[in-house]
């Protein structure tokens, strides 16, 4: 009963390298997103996606890329990493249609640190 | 603009007392009340919701919130407080009314229960 999943769990980037965080669900749901998680902040929403083929940005998108690979995967990419980026990163997924009611399920997060 | 406020930062209780996490809101419609819990070095796990009806919602683990729209509130309660409580603890709001496709999400609470 995996739920999110998500890799990697730790890594360090210096400044201007990429990297692509993958994330996949195992429970057929329709939506997706990625969040990050900032001390003092909250959580705030980088990009979703409402069902296969289709992916929005929310609060935070600048300097992210992100592809709905097939209903299961959800990847964010970022091209050229940047200190401002360094975060904790976490992909949801949910049963209903992005704006219902429905409750979200956390993969356990990656801790990205740029150097 | 919707938002959500946390306004402690950190709530210590004693083992077997009463807690109360507060979180007040902002919508210009009906909102969408959520709390999450995140336990150290894992994603945020859903407790409960409010979407409509009673204004007392039971949820996971023994908490229940109560929806105050006068004070545009949604603390989070539970009548006798578990070590294996101690955990950060998220409000989040959705106004259903303004389109809006996004969680937004409180900068948590700190809950410590004392053994």
């Amino acid at each position: 009963n995996a739920g999110v999943t998500q890799t990697p769990k730790f890594q360090v980037l210096k400044t201007g390298q990429s990297m692509t965080l993958q994330c996949a669900q195992d429970m057929n749901h329709n939506s997706m997103y990625w969040y990050r998680q900032d001390p003092g902040m909250g959580l705030r929403l980088i990009y979703y996606s409402a069902s296969e083929g289709t992916t929005d940005k929310g609060e935070v998108p600048n300097g992210y890329n992100v592809s709905r690979l097939n209903k299961r995967e959800f990847s964010l990419r970022l091209e050229s990493a940047a200190p401002s980026q360094t975060s904790v990163y976490f992909c949801a997924s949910s049963d209903g249609w992005v704006g219902t009611n429905e409750k979200l399920f956390f993969g356990s997060g990656t801790q990205l640190s740029v150097l | 603009a919707q938002s959500v406020a946390q306004p402690e930062d950190q709530v210590n209780v004693a083992e077997g007392n009463p807690l109360t996490v507060k979180c007040t809101y902002s919508v210009s419609g009906n909102p969408y009340l959520f709390w999450y819990v995140q336990y150290p070095n894992r994603g945020l796990q859903f407790l409960l919701k409010y979407i409509t009806g009673d204004n007392l919602v039971k949820g996971s683990y023994g908490f229940e919130a109560e929806f105050n729209k006068s004070q545009t509130s949604f603390h989070l309660k539970k009548p006798s407080a578990l070590v294996s409580d101690s955990a950060l603890y998220f409000c989040a709001v959705r106004d259903p009314g303004a389109g809006a496709n996004n969680l937004f999400f409180g900068t948590g609470t700190r809950l410590t229960v004392i053994p």
